[in-house]
């Protein structure tokens, strides 16, 4: 029944190490977001994809490499993890209107990413 | 200037109060405003849409100033649950595409008290 579901949702892990986070929804949207939301819960967009196809890419460094397999999913991969990687990982999805405008975003429940 | 700026908070209110927040945007050219609640440890949830004329939803109304860029949240007889995090939401027009990625406010934390 879980609209938005993300695995793993807790992740400790070694800084150099490499890592995913995968997401999916069932909710048949076109669009899927990966946001993160550092300790000050300062929550900012990462990627969107639309119809698997990438549309946004914030200033995101490119040791993260987001990844869309079909619309259902929006997966996350992580090089080279560093101390300041340490956030909560937000995935979401929404149908988007024409126009640029939005509706709703629905959430993931987040994976806490811990890097020691 | 902050693309979506709002009150921190904690706002501290007893049960019944009624409490208004604040948040004001940088971007004019802006086309979509939300409201959106965040538990503690929990993902965010949409609360409202916020419409030019301005909208109510039971004990909840939103405002939308475009003139003054500005958007408020007003909460009547606070209950408990409304103990959250409220995060203002706003759309703002990204630099290099035609895109449009929402920016969210850092929020305003609400503590209602028995």
């Amino acid at each position: 029944d879980t609209a938005v579901s993300q695995t793993p949702k807790y992740l400790v892990t070694q800084m150099g190490n490499d890592k995913s986070i995968k997401c999916e929804q069932n909710l048949g949207h076109d669009t899927m977001y990966w946001y993160k939301q550092d300790s000050k819960k300062f929550l900012k967009i990462m990627f969107s994809y639309n119809n698997k196809e990438l549309i946004i890419n914030e200033t995101v460094p490119n040791r993260f490499s987001p990844k869309s397999p079909d619309k259902a999913h929006l997966n996350l991969h992580i090089n080279s993890l560093e101390l300041g990687d340490s956030a909560v990982y937000f995935c979401a999805s929404s149908q988007d209107r024409a126009g640029g405008l939005y509706n709703e975003q629905f959430f993931g429940p987040g994976t806490r990413l811990t890097v020691l | 200037r902050k693309e979506v700026e709002q009150d921190p908070g904690p706002f501290n209110v007893p049960e019944g109060a009624t409490v208004a927040f604040n948040c004001t945007y940088s971007n004019s050219a802006s086309q979509s405003f939300f409201w959106y609640r965040q538990d503690c440890r929990k993902e965010p949830k949409l609360l409202m849409s916020v419409y030019s004329s301005g909208n109510e939803d039971g004990r909840f109304t939103a405002q939308l100033n475009r003139a003054s860029q500005y958007i408020s949240l007003l909460i009547r007889d606070s209950k408990l649950s409304d103990s959250a995090t409220y995060l203002c939401v706003v759309n703002y027009k990204a630099r290099n595409s035609g895109n449009t990625p929402l920016v969210f406010g850092k929020g305003t934390r609400l503590s209602v008290i028995a």
